[in-house]
């Protein structure tokens, strides 16, 4: 049983280079996430799609999009990546309940140059 | 907007020693509260949950944690730490949607056990 797998592990991008992270989930959950976590300031919540079919912004979506391509796969895209956004990326999935804790990737480790 | 505190980035304990790490939430309401580890390199884990059933919650690894709504803490315990409990603490809130449960996380407490 995988849980919450993410690809790739680590990346390294040129200012204004394009990529995707991806991530999937078997454990049928409804609800998937994206935080990022930068030192001293915890995560942050970038995207959620609380089910298939519907996404929504979180506290810092600036910067970047994101694709719920099926009940299993949840995948966010840099159009234009920035220094800014050099950080370790994390996916997340749970039930849709207000109480299920969220089950979270090894995460993406990003940098941009 | 509710917000989670957490006191001291780092904490460092003797192994055997009392592990008290620090959590303040800023909500109208009891919210529902977690408290998660991560180990070096990896993902978040969840270590306990707080949704009202109990004050007081125990959870994975001999920690615990209680809920006390006049102080809004949620502080996490656990007697005697082991070399294996170094990692770092995160704990997280969230609020009720309906739709997904998004969580605001404090920025997190590093523990250091020591010999």
């Amino acid at each position: 049983n995988a849980g919450v797998t993410q690809t790739p592990k680590f990346q390294v991008l040129k200012t204004g280079q394009s990529m995707t992270l991806q991530c999937a989930q078997d454990m049928n959950h409804n609800s998937m996430y994206w935080y990022r976590q930068d030192p001293g300031m915890g995560l942050r919540l970038i995207y959620y799609s609380a089910s298939e079919g519907t996404t929504d912004k979180g506290e810092v979506p600036n910067g970047y999009n994101v694709s719920r391509l099926n009940k299993r796969e949840f995948s966010l895209r840099l159009e234009s990546a920035a220094p800014s956004q050099t950080s370790v990326y994390f996916c997340a999935s749970s039930h849709p309940s207000d109480n299920s804790p969220l089950h979270f990737g090894n995460g993406t480790r990003l940098t941009v140059t | 907007a509710q917000s989670v505190t957490q006191l001291g980035s780092h904490v460092s304990v003797s192994e055997g020693a009392l592990v008290l790490l620090r959590c303040n939430y800023s909500s109208s309401v009891p919210p529902y509260l977690f408290w998660y580890v991560q180990y070096p390199n990896q993902g978040l884990q969840l270590l306990l949950k707080y949704t009202s059933a109990a004050t007081l919650v125990k959870g994975i690894n001999g920690f615990e944690a209680e809920f006390k709504k006049s102080e809004t803490s949620f502080h996490l315990t656990k007697p005697s730490a082991h070399m294996s409990d170094a990692a770092e603490y995160f704990c997280a809130v969230s609020w009720i949607t309906g739709g997904g449960n998004k969580l605001t996380f404090g920025t997190g407490t590093q523990l250091k056990v020591e010999l």
